[in-house]
Protein backbone atom coordinates (compact mmCIF):
# COMPACT_ATOMS: atom_id res chain seq x y z
CA UNK A 1 0.00 0.00 0.00
CA UNK A 2 1.55 3.37 -0.74
CA UNK A 3 2.02 5.38 1.84
CA UNK A 4 3.09 8.84 2.50
CA UNK A 5 4.12 10.18 6.44
CA UNK A 6 5.07 13.53 7.53
CA UNK A 7 6.37 14.65 10.45
CA UNK A 8 6.21 16.02 13.12
CA UNK A 9 2.54 16.42 12.87
CA UNK A 10 2.33 19.91 14.79
CA UNK A 11 5.03 22.31 15.55
CA UNK A 12 5.02 25.80 17.25
CA UNK A 13 7.75 27.78 17.00
CA UNK A 14 9.05 31.54 17.34
CA UNK A 15 8.79 34.24 14.73
CA UNK A 16 12.79 34.05 13.13
CA UNK A 17 13.29 30.60 14.15
CA UNK A 18 14.54 28.39 11.22
CA UNK A 19 12.07 25.37 10.77
CA UNK A 20 11.91 21.95 8.78
CA UNK A 21 9.43 19.80 8.12
CA UNK A 22 9.71 16.32 6.59
CA UNK A 23 8.00 13.66 4.27
CA UNK A 24 8.98 10.02 3.63
CA UNK A 25 7.25 7.69 1.19
CA UNK A 26 6.92 4.25 0.12
CA UNK A 27 5.15 4.11 -2.96
CA UNK A 28 5.36 1.85 -6.32
CA UNK A 29 5.94 4.25 -9.47
CA UNK A 30 6.97 7.55 -8.19
CA UNK A 31 6.72 10.15 -10.51
CA UNK A 32 6.58 14.07 -8.04
CA UNK A 33 6.83 14.81 -5.06
CA UNK A 34 4.44 18.19 -4.37
CA UNK A 35 4.36 20.40 -1.14
CA UNK A 36 1.19 22.55 -0.28
CA UNK A 37 0.49 25.48 2.18
CA UNK A 38 -2.86 25.21 3.62
CA UNK A 39 -4.20 28.23 5.46
CA UNK A 40 -8.29 28.29 6.17
CA UNK A 41 -9.09 27.63 2.65
CA UNK A 42 -8.06 25.45 -0.68
CA UNK A 43 -4.02 24.28 -0.67
CA UNK A 44 -2.14 26.37 -2.41
CA UNK A 45 1.01 25.02 -4.40
CA UNK A 46 4.29 25.85 -3.32
CA UNK A 47 7.40 23.22 -4.77
CA UNK A 48 7.32 20.18 -7.24
CA UNK A 49 9.84 18.12 -7.03
CA UNK A 50 11.01 15.21 -9.74
CA UNK A 51 15.01 14.96 -9.31
CA UNK A 52 17.14 14.35 -6.71
CA UNK A 53 19.25 16.65 -4.52
CA UNK A 54 18.06 19.51 -6.76
CA UNK A 55 16.91 22.41 -4.25
CA UNK A 56 13.86 24.36 -5.56
CA UNK A 57 13.46 27.89 -3.37
CA UNK A 58 10.88 30.87 -3.59
CA UNK A 59 11.96 33.56 -1.00
CA UNK A 60 12.52 32.06 2.62
CA UNK A 61 10.89 28.34 1.31
CA UNK A 62 13.03 25.96 0.01
CA UNK A 63 12.65 22.07 -0.43
CA UNK A 64 14.82 19.22 -1.50
CA UNK A 65 13.71 15.58 -2.73
CA UNK A 66 16.59 12.48 -1.58
CA UNK A 67 15.47 9.70 -4.29
CA UNK A 68 17.37 7.41 -2.27
CA UNK A 69 16.07 8.42 1.27
CA UNK A 70 12.61 8.63 0.03
CA UNK A 71 11.56 11.66 1.64
CA UNK A 72 12.24 15.37 1.41
CA UNK A 73 12.48 18.01 3.37
CA UNK A 74 10.44 21.75 3.49
CA UNK A 75 12.40 24.75 5.23
CA UNK A 76 11.56 27.86 6.30
CA UNK A 77 14.21 30.50 6.95
CA UNK A 78 13.16 33.36 9.33
CA UNK A 79 9.47 32.37 10.09
CA UNK A 80 6.89 34.68 9.86
CA UNK A 81 3.31 34.69 11.55
CA UNK A 82 1.45 34.40 7.91
CA UNK A 83 3.84 31.13 8.26
CA UNK A 84 1.27 29.64 10.03
CA UNK A 85 -0.64 27.02 8.24
CA UNK A 86 -0.45 23.31 7.61
CA UNK A 87 1.69 22.13 5.06
CA UNK A 88 0.61 19.29 2.75
CA UNK A 89 3.14 16.59 1.03
CA UNK A 90 1.69 15.08 -1.87
CA UNK A 91 2.99 12.16 -4.01
CA UNK A 92 2.07 11.67 -7.59
CA UNK A 93 2.21 8.19 -8.28
CA UNK A 94 2.37 6.84 -12.17
CA UNK A 95 -1.49 8.53 -13.07
CA UNK A 96 -2.85 11.42 -12.35
CA UNK A 97 -3.85 11.35 -8.54
CA UNK A 98 -2.17 12.50 -5.32
CA UNK A 99 -1.41 10.52 -2.66
CA UNK A 100 -1.19 13.43 0.23
CA UNK A 101 0.33 12.96 3.50
CA UNK A 102 -1.92 14.20 7.12
CA UNK A 103 -0.01 17.37 6.94
CA UNK A 104 1.92 18.94 9.72
CA UNK A 105 0.29 22.08 11.59
CA UNK A 106 2.84 24.99 12.25
CA UNK A 107 2.27 27.85 14.27
CA UNK A 108 4.38 30.96 14.23
CA UNK A 109 3.92 32.75 17.52
CA UNK A 110 5.11 36.55 17.70
CA UNK B 1 -9.84 33.00 -15.94
CA UNK B 2 -11.75 31.81 -12.75
CA UNK B 3 -9.45 29.00 -12.46
CA UNK B 4 -11.89 26.00 -10.22
CA UNK B 5 -15.04 27.37 -9.01
CA UNK B 6 -16.94 24.88 -6.65
CA UNK B 7 -20.61 25.60 -5.47
CA UNK B 8 -22.03 25.62 -2.78
CA UNK B 9 -19.33 27.00 -0.69
CA UNK B 10 -21.33 25.67 2.49
CA UNK B 11 -24.19 23.02 2.84
CA UNK B 12 -26.35 21.33 5.55
CA UNK B 13 -28.08 17.95 4.75
CA UNK B 14 -30.14 15.88 6.97
CA UNK B 15 -28.79 11.76 6.44
CA UNK B 16 -30.65 9.92 3.72
CA UNK B 17 -30.81 13.16 1.70
CA UNK B 18 -28.91 13.34 -2.04
CA UNK B 19 -26.93 16.45 -3.57
CA UNK B 20 -24.75 17.28 -5.89
CA UNK B 21 -21.81 19.45 -5.25
CA UNK B 22 -20.59 21.60 -8.14
CA UNK B 23 -17.20 21.87 -9.50
CA UNK B 24 -16.09 23.74 -12.50
CA UNK B 25 -12.57 25.22 -14.49
CA UNK B 26 -12.27 27.63 -16.90
CA UNK B 27 -8.64 26.08 -18.07
CA UNK B 28 -9.73 23.54 -20.42
CA UNK B 29 -7.81 20.90 -17.73
CA UNK B 30 -8.18 17.14 -19.14
CA UNK B 31 -7.95 16.07 -15.20
CA UNK B 32 -10.31 16.68 -12.61
CA UNK B 33 -10.28 15.29 -9.02
CA UNK B 34 -12.08 15.38 -6.14
CA UNK B 35 -10.89 14.79 -2.79
CA UNK B 36 -12.93 14.92 0.85
CA UNK B 37 -10.39 16.33 3.71
CA UNK B 38 -11.11 15.32 7.63
CA UNK B 39 -9.00 16.32 10.75
CA UNK B 40 -6.22 14.24 10.88
CA UNK B 41 -6.47 12.93 7.61
CA UNK B 42 -5.21 14.62 5.22
CA UNK B 43 -6.67 14.92 1.90
CA UNK B 44 -8.10 11.51 0.11
CA UNK B 45 -9.20 10.70 -3.29
CA UNK B 46 -12.51 10.20 -4.12
CA UNK B 47 -13.04 10.01 -7.57
CA UNK B 48 -11.17 11.52 -10.69
CA UNK B 49 -11.38 12.33 -14.30
CA UNK B 50 -8.98 11.80 -17.24
CA UNK B 51 -11.41 13.37 -19.95
CA UNK B 52 -14.90 14.00 -20.86
CA UNK B 53 -16.85 10.74 -21.02
CA UNK B 54 -14.58 9.22 -18.45
CA UNK B 55 -14.34 8.78 -14.74
CA UNK B 56 -12.51 6.25 -12.17
CA UNK B 57 -12.68 4.83 -8.45
CA UNK B 58 -10.00 6.58 -6.03
CA UNK B 59 -9.83 5.80 -2.48
CA UNK B 60 -12.97 6.33 -0.92
CA UNK B 61 -15.35 6.40 -3.23
CA UNK B 62 -18.37 4.92 -1.47
CA UNK B 63 -21.52 6.36 -1.45
CA UNK B 64 -20.55 9.62 -4.24
CA UNK B 65 -20.99 9.17 -7.78
CA UNK B 66 -19.43 11.39 -10.39
CA UNK B 67 -19.68 12.10 -14.26
CA UNK B 68 -17.77 14.02 -16.65
CA UNK B 69 -19.80 14.83 -19.39
CA UNK B 70 -18.28 18.26 -20.45
CA UNK B 71 -14.84 19.22 -20.19
CA UNK B 72 -14.93 22.26 -17.91
CA UNK B 73 -17.54 20.39 -15.29
CA UNK B 74 -17.08 17.43 -12.92
CA UNK B 75 -19.95 17.40 -10.12
CA UNK B 76 -20.18 15.07 -7.33
CA UNK B 77 -23.30 13.73 -5.91
CA UNK B 78 -23.85 12.13 -2.76
CA UNK B 79 -27.12 9.84 -3.17
CA UNK B 80 -27.98 9.22 0.43
CA UNK B 81 -25.86 11.96 2.68
CA UNK B 82 -24.74 9.85 5.94
CA UNK B 83 -23.30 11.32 8.92
CA UNK B 84 -19.77 10.00 8.06
CA UNK B 85 -19.53 12.20 4.88
CA UNK B 86 -19.27 15.31 7.17
CA UNK B 87 -16.19 16.95 5.49
CA UNK B 88 -14.52 20.02 3.14
CA UNK B 89 -14.66 18.61 -0.11
CA UNK B 90 -12.35 20.02 -2.62
CA UNK B 91 -12.40 19.70 -6.63
CA UNK B 92 -9.07 20.20 -8.53
CA UNK B 93 -7.54 20.17 -12.23
CA UNK B 94 -4.29 19.33 -13.32
CA UNK B 95 -2.33 21.74 -15.03
CA UNK B 96 -0.97 19.67 -18.03
CA UNK B 97 2.26 22.07 -18.72
CA UNK B 98 3.70 22.42 -14.54
CA UNK B 99 1.77 19.09 -13.81
CA UNK B 100 0.46 20.62 -10.45
CA UNK B 101 -2.93 20.30 -9.35
CA UNK B 102 -5.10 23.40 -8.66
CA UNK B 103 -8.04 23.49 -6.25
CA UNK B 104 -11.01 25.22 -5.72
CA UNK B 105 -12.09 26.93 -2.56
CA UNK B 106 -14.19 23.75 -0.99
CA UNK B 107 -17.42 23.12 -0.21
CA UNK B 108 -17.99 22.33 3.67
CA UNK B 109 -20.97 19.61 3.92
CA UNK B 110 -22.45 19.10 7.65
CA UNK B 111 -24.57 15.93 7.43
CA UNK B 112 -26.97 15.75 10.65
Amino acid sequence: EDKVVQSPLSLVVHEGDTVTLNCSYEVTNFRSLLWYKQEKKAPTFLFMLTSSGIEKKSGRLSSILDKKELSSILNITATQTGDSAIYLCAVRLSGYALNFGKGTSLLVTP
Amino acid sequence: NAGVTQTPKFQVLKTGQSMTLQCAQDMNHEYMSWYRQDPGMGLRLIHYSVGAGITDQGEVPNGYNVSRSTTEDFPLRLLSAAPSQTSVYFCASLAPITDTQYFGPGTRLTVL
